[in-house]
């Protein structure tokens, strides 16, 4: 069975462009998390969802971020107008939903704002 | 609210030394505790975790009881290997959601021969 898979595992951007970082929950989790992680730092929760809701989303920056789950397809994390700050690693977990179950995470995005 | 304190690294240890790291709680309910490993370049992996109280969560040598009393889940290992070196993250979760995992900072193990 296939673990979560992120894409791209780089992104480099130019400061203003958008970053679009993408998440497949391993088959079956209709639960998804993303964390960020600057370096040489813990990760920081970002936002949870599930299938077209957001949950949580108590970790988003209030301007420039958003992130969705669609019925169909891969979660999204969007970044618009990047800056030199949001340079980081982006992990994204999934979980089945039963409440005790470990979070499975990817392997991250690791974006760099030049 | 929710926070995991860890302790800071780096550790540098020796081959078949043995390891403690610790880690303490404030959670505002009852928190499942779980410790995730980090290797360089990818993400992180379940490494071991308890649910209740005085519960031992063990997976390849590594060990960690959840001691209520003390809000404690420290991490230990008889004896460490090269293979070990990674970062280690202590994290909460409150029981009975499906909410997010809390992180500590992290604490990077170095093992050498």
């Amino acid at each position: 069975n296939a673990g979560v898979m992120q894409n791209p595992r780089h992104l480099v951007r130019r400061r203003g462009q958008e970053a679009r970082l993408r998440c497949s929950p391993v088959k079956g989790h209709s639960h998804v998390y993303w964390y960020r992680q600057l370096p040489e730092e813990g990760l920081k929760f970002m936002v949870y969802l599930q299938k077209e809701n957001i949950i949580d989303e108590s970790g988003m920056p209030k301007e420039r971020f958003s992130a969705e789950f669609p019925k169909e397809g891969p979660s999204i994390l969007r970044i618009q107008q990047v800056v030199r700050g949001d340079s980081a690693a982006y992990f994204c977990a999934s979980s089945p939903g039963d409440r005790n179950s470990p979070l499975h995470f990817g392997n991250g995005t690791r974006l760099t704002v030049t | 609210g929710d926070s995991v304190t860890q302790m800071e690294g780096p550790v540098t240890l020796s081959e078949e030394a043995f390891l403690t790291i610790n880690c303490t709680y404030t959670a505002t309910g009852y928190p499942s505790l779980f410790w995730y490993v980090q290797y360089p370049g990818e993400g992180l992996q379940l490494l071991l975790k308890a649910t209740k109280a005085d519960d031992k969560g063990s997976n390849k040598g590594f060990e960690a009881t959840y001691r209520k009393e003390t809000t404690s889940f420290h991490l230990e290992k008889g004896s460490v290997q090269v293979s070990d070196s990674a970062v280690y993250f202590c994290a909460l979760r409150i029981r009975g959601t499906a909410s997010k995992l809390t992180f500590g900072t992290g604490t990077r193990l170095q093992v050498t021969l």
